[in-house]
């Protein structure tokens, strides 16, 4: 069975701080994606990283850097020096048969100023 | 790249009427696309997926013959709700995808998320 586990309900961090989004998979597959979507308040879906089972390569992208590790089965999302805009409900994704994806519950973030 | 839209972004309907919502990828074609719903404060629930000129295949417990899904070309998808009712009233969200032989954006094997559609049933 397939499952993403995002056991950070709420996380609240004041404004040029480091934070970490932790997301746990469980997956009988070999060849898998897992996915990162931003969800603002205004509730679009903001693909912001894909990544292959394969290639366990972390990943910068300016204030944004990924952590794979199928060793323990996670792919955790890190926002260095984070802002305001950085607000938002922060989905770990994984896909399964057919290309369908199963979300976890996701990470509200709140940046306070 | 990696556009989708949806229209309309909110709608309000009376109960026992029925309400249709587009998807559209704009700037690419999509092999397939997907419909979600989010109840508030939760995740993303898959509804069904469909593929251009095929039926859709729905998940388990989603009505189908209430939630009526047309892929009538590889750019456009409608997702119908019919006889509304309260309970039915949500954020539904569409996504697309594309297959093999894309490039390098959007992605293949992604799905790429429209803005949503509030409905209210009254």
């Amino acid at each position: 069975a397939q499952k993403v586990t995002q056991a950070q309900t709420e996380i609240s961090v004041v404004e040029k701080e480091d934070v970490t989004l932790d997301c746990v998979y469980e997956t009988r597959d070999t060849t898998y994606y897992l996915f990162w979507y931003k969800q603002p308040p205004s509730g679009e879906l903001v693909f912001l990283i894909r990544r292959n089972s394969f290639d366990e390569q972390n990943e910068i992208s300016g204030r944004y850097s990924w952590n794979f590790q199928k060793s323990t089965s996670s792919f955790n999302f890190t926002i260095t020096a984070s802002q305001v805009v950085d607000s938002a409900v922060y989905f770990c994704a994984l896909s399964y048969s057919a290309s369908k994806i199963i979300f976890g519950s996701g990470t509200r973030l709140s940046i306070r100023p | 790249g990696a556009v989708v839209s949806q229209h309309p972004s909110w709608v309000i309907c009376k109960s026992g009427t029925s309400v249709k919502i587009e998807c559209r990828s704009l700037d690419f074609q999509a092999t397939t696309m997907f419909w979600y719903r989010q109840f508030p404060k939760q995740s993303l629930m898959l509804m069904a997926t469909s593929n251009e000129g095929s039926k859709a295949t729905y998940e388990q417990g989603v009505e189908k013959d209430k939630f009526l899904i047309n892929h009538a070309s590889l750019t456009l998808s409608t997702l119908t709700v019919t006889s509304a009712h309260p309970e039915d009233s949500s954020f539904y969200i569409c996504s697309a995808r594309v297959g093999a032989g894309g490039g390098a954006r959007p992605l293949t094997d992604t799905q790429y998320f429209g803005p949503g559609t509030r409905l209210t049933v009254l």
